[in-house]
């Protein structure tokens, strides 16, 4: 069965300070997907990035930086020099990669990221 | 249209009425996942569409849920006979196999 955990359900930094969210994940397929999303106060979510199982190179956008670890099963989310608009839930996110189809996404529990000015 | 619409954008009913949440993905997408979201909790998988079939229904909470997508676009999620902790945020996605998922702004339903 897929599961994604994410166990830290709140965080409060201060803004600037770096902060990682944590994304432990569950599955038995050999090829898969993995996704963050960030939902703003305002609701609507907003797809970050999708990373295929294959591709274990880390990725950097902007302030934003994903540590993908097939070995510890984690797909960890960092964001550099926070700032208050980065307070947001953020929710990782699996789905089994299929050619050409579409599978459904298990979300985790999503981190509440709190930047104080 | 740009991105994913969803209708109504709130939806206040009474218990035991029937609803229906209506969703526009984006032109072109063939896949089309809904699910739901209760107050600060996390998203809840309902089912997806490839195209118009559904492979997968397994997250329907009940025989009162039902969902149909015609054409390939525009989805319905029907809901029966509705109960109060049917009261969540429904939220549509769509997406083109290689690119991310794109969600729409969600459903408010609310049962009184």
């Amino acid at each position: 069965a897929q599961k994604v955990t994410q166990a830290q359900t709140e965080i409060s930094v201060v803004e600037k300070e770096d902060v990682t969210l944590d994304c432990v994940y569950e599955t038995r397929d050999t090829t898969y997907y993995l996704f963050w999303y960030k939902q703003p106060p305002s609701g609507e979510l907003v797809f970050l990035i999708r990373r295929n199982s294959f591709d274990e190179q880390n990725e950097i956008s902007g302030r934003y930086s994903w540590n993908f670890q097939k070995s510890t099963s984690s797909f960890n989310f960092t964001i550099t020099a926070s700032q208050v608009v980065d307070s947001a839930v953020y929710f990782c996110a699996l789905s089994e990669a299929r050619y050409s189809s579409a599978s459904k996404i298990i979300f985790g529990s999503g981190t509440r990221l709190s930047i104080r000015p | 249209g740009a991105g994913v619409s969803q209708s109504p954008s709130n939806k206040v009913t009474e218990k035991g009425k029937d609803v229906e949440l209506r969703c526009d993905p984006i032109s072109g997408h063939t896949a089309l996942y809904w699910y739901r979201q209760s107050l600060g909790q996390g998203l809840e998988f309902l089912i997806y569409f490839q195209g118009n079939s559904a492979p997968d229904k397994s997250g329907l909470p009940s025989d009162r849920f039902s969902a149909e997508r015609t054409g390939g676009s525009v989805s319905t999620l029907t809901i029966q006979r509705t109960q109060q902790e049917d009261s969540a945020v429904y939220l549509c996605a769509s997406s083109l196999s290689g690119t991310g998922e794109y969600f729409g702004a969600g459903t408010r339903l609310s049962v009184l």
